[in-house]
């Protein structure tokens, strides 16, 4: 089974600075995808960015981006010039690219790093 | 397009009870599935449909059951409550396709089970 593994129980960075998050995974597998999730005080989650692990060219959208080293299993996320509204928790979490048949299909969460933007 | 609805959106259940949470979702997803949130957890996969007549199991699957007997809804059935399942409940849908297919989550239901 995959875990995921968030060693951060809790960020503070001031707004307009860049804040990384960490995030280890353990697979045996070599197709898969990766995945950030913000969930603010509302309870929604939101996807942020995605990741195949296929592609060695690291995904990024807008201000978030990410660090992929897939030898070293690990899948950081990136938020530049920070604002107030980035202030949730944030979820990595990961997906098999196999076709399961008989076993579970969906995503593996980590616990999660609480981000709190200082203004 | 609603996306992901979730009803109710919070429940107080006494030990025992039953009750059925609901998902629906007009995205023509063939992929639904059911998490848990508890506190300082990631979500927990619960279980899961590949598309109408077919489930099957997540992670933590006992005290629950489910059925998909149209593409649109996936219920969750919680047969006699108990106060371990007291949680946050998200349902969650996607395209079936291979692929990075983002999961379109519902506002969640907070159910308390005393």
């Amino acid at each position: 089974a995959q875990t995921v593994t968030q060693s951060q129980p809790e960020m503070s960075v001031q707004e307009a600075e860049t804040v990384t998050l960490s995030c280890t995974y353990d697979t045996s597998e070599s197709d898969y995808y990766l995945f950030w999730y913000k969930q603010p005080p509302s309870r929604q989650m939101i996807l942020v960015i995605r990741q195949e692990a296929y592609k060695q060219q690291n995904a990024t959208e807008n201000r978030f981006s990410v660090n992929f080293q897939k030898a070293a299993k690990s899948f950081s996320l990136k938020i530049s010039d920070s604002q107030l509204g980035d202030a949730a928790m944030y979820f990595c979490a990961y997906r098999s690219a196999a076709w399961s048949g008989g076993g579970a299909d969906g995503l593996t969460f980590g616990k999660g790093t609480h981000l709190i933007i200082q203004p | 397009n609603a996306g992901v609805t979730q009803t109710p959106k919070f429940q107080v259940l006494k030990t025992g009870q039953s009750m059925t949470l609901q998902c629906a979702q007009d995205m023509n997803h063939e992929y639904m599935s059911w998490y848990r949130q508890d506190p300082g957890m990631g979500l927990r996969l619960i279980h899961y449909s590949v598309g109408a007549g077919i489930t099957d199991q997540g992670e933590v699957p006992n005290g629950y059951n489910v059925s998909r007997s149209t593409t649109e809804d996936f219920p969750l059935r919680l047969l006699s409550a108990a106060p371990s399942q007291t949680s946050v409940y998200f349902c969650a849908s996607s395209y079936r396709d291979r692929g990075a297919n983002e999961q379109f989550f519902g506002p969640g239901t907070r159910l308390t089970v005393l």
